[in-house]
């Protein structure tokens, strides 16, 4: 993940929006993963990017400009739920097989 | 099961014992990882098997680390000698072998080296 940045903590109030960035670098791009993981969970899947631009999954949108390499996860609508980690992955055409490439994460803190 | 099952869930274990750590993946899958994951620290890649083919050990920090799967199922973790730094939420994940296809993590095992 040393090639991966993401905030290390944000705050935001419930009902509203935030945008959490993520850039990378590689030589090899093919797929950009956002994973939210709960304190003492697994982390789950929320979205997959590998052409430019924008995909639209109910409250959660990832946004991608490869030649940039720069990706957000832009969360509508907070609920306290939303309080979690949320990790940018990358996966490298030079890593092993279809292994990921994770950021250290960004924590999300919700409040009313 | 519908999941990655991992166990043991909590493992404490005294400097120097051995452990071993079981994943089995996602019926179907046929890629399967290792990762690692320390307090403030990223998920650290350990391993990764895919088929019959070799494993890609090149993330695995030392050589008291191993693993191995079995019939294309199952695998197993081995720490020798374990130290303390090795205490860390081990996490497997399984996947499907195409470039979009996510991995499908387990709910880790908690490895406390005391």
């Amino acid at each position: 993940g040393q090639n991966i940045d993401q905030p290390t903590e944000m705050t935001a109030t419930e009902g509203a929006i935030v945008q959490i960035n993520c850039t990378y670098q590689t030589s090899g791009f093919n797929g950009l993963f956002w994973y939210q993981q709960h304190a003492g969970e697994a982390p789950t899947f929320l979205s997959y990017n590998v052409l430019d631009g924008l995909e639209e999954k109910g409250r959660f949108s990832s946004f991608l400009s490869r030649s940039k390499g720069y990706s957000y996860l832009l969360l509508k609508e907070l609920q306290m739920k939303d309080s979690a980690s949320y990790l940018c992955a990358v996966r490298d055409d030079s890593n092993s097989g279809y292994a990921l490439n994770f950021g250290k994460g960004t924590s999300l803190l919700v409040t009313p | 099961g519908a999941g990655v099952s991992q166990s043991p869930s909590n493992k404490v274990t005294e400097k120097g014992k051995d452990v071993e750590l079981r994943c089995d993946p996602i019926s179907g899958h046929t890629a399967l990882y290792w990762y690692r994951q320390s307090l403030g620290q990223g998920l650290e890649f350990l391993i990764y098997f895919q088929g019959n083919s070799a494993p890609d050990k090149s993330g695995l920090p030392s050589d008291r680390f191993s693993a191995e799967r079995t019939g294309g199922s199952v695998s197993t973790l081995t720490i020798q000698r374990t130290q303390q730094e090795d205490s860390a939420v081990y996490l497997c994940a399984s996947s499907l072998v195409q470039g979009n296809s996510p991995l499908h993590f387990g709910n880790g095992t908690r490895l406390t080296v005391t």
